[in-house]
């Protein structure tokens, strides 16, 4: 059971846009500290596609953007491409456990 | 360009020891808080411990604390995770990476296999 909640998988057809929620409480998504995403393809390491909520790293395309609003937060993906086709991970600081956490990953199908 | 390269991850029985490692370059190691996240077969994403950049600030998620030491060598550049008392629910993917601002990782390895079984 994973600190931050997202659903398990979500699917799209080419060219439609898909978000992704991420559930917390307030003891990390509430409070100060930001909400990170992650893309991570088929047998390769994570990779940061989102950091502080809603800012994109040099190189990650327009067509993902991130929000945060009280103890949730999501990932939009508009203009979906089959090379997509990833699990996507939440990420946050939890004062109460000292400690980073994860969500549970959510599995990107593009149809 | 930055890269992060782990290595001796390994197969060990239930009880046993094993240190891997983590060789940074092209960044200044001493900038950078360090960490390392593990990923089960098929399971998601899990942080397992992290260092600041003196090395005198370390943290761990309860499943670890007492049995891995998380560490760094500034003269080689290097992360280290020294792992005791080795569960079978350590097995996973081991991966280091580069902890800025508000706990994100921007860098990452491409990861250390660490399977423990009988």
């Amino acid at each position: 059971q994973s600190v931050l909640t997202q659903p398990p998988s979500v699917s799209g057809a080419p060219g439609q846009r898909v978000t992704i929620s991420c559930t917390g409480t307030t003891s990390n998504i509430g409070t100060i500290y930001n909400v990170h995403w992650y893309q991570q393809l088929p047998g390769t390491a994570p990779k940061l596609l989102i950091y502080d909520n809603t800012n994109r790293p040099s190189g990650v395309p327009d067509r993902f953007s991130g929000s945060r609003s009280g103890t949730s937060a999501s990932l939009a993906i508009t203009g979906l491409q089959a090379e997509d086709e990833a699990d996507y991970y939440c990420q946050c600081f939890d004062t109460s456990l000292s400690g980073s956490v994860f969500g549970g990953g959510t599995r990107l199908t593009v149809l | 360009e930055v890269q992060l390269a782990e290595s001796g991850g390994g197969l060990v029985q239930p009880g046993g020891s094993l240190r891997v490692s983590c060789a940074a370059s092209g960044l200044t190691f001493s900038d950078y808080w360090m960490t390392w996240v593990r990923q089960a077969p098929g399971k998601g994403l899990e942080w397992v411990a992290s260092i600041n950049q003196d090395g005198n600030e370390r943290k761990y998620v309860d499943s670890v604390k007492g049995r891995f030491t998380i560490s760094r060598d500034y003269a080689k550049n290097s992360l280290y995770l020294q792992m005791n008392s080795l569960r079978v629910e350590d097995t996973a993917i081991y991966y280091c990476a580069t902890v800025r601002g508000t706990f994100f990782s921007d860098y990452w390895g491409q990861g250390s296999l660490v399977t423990v079984s009988s």
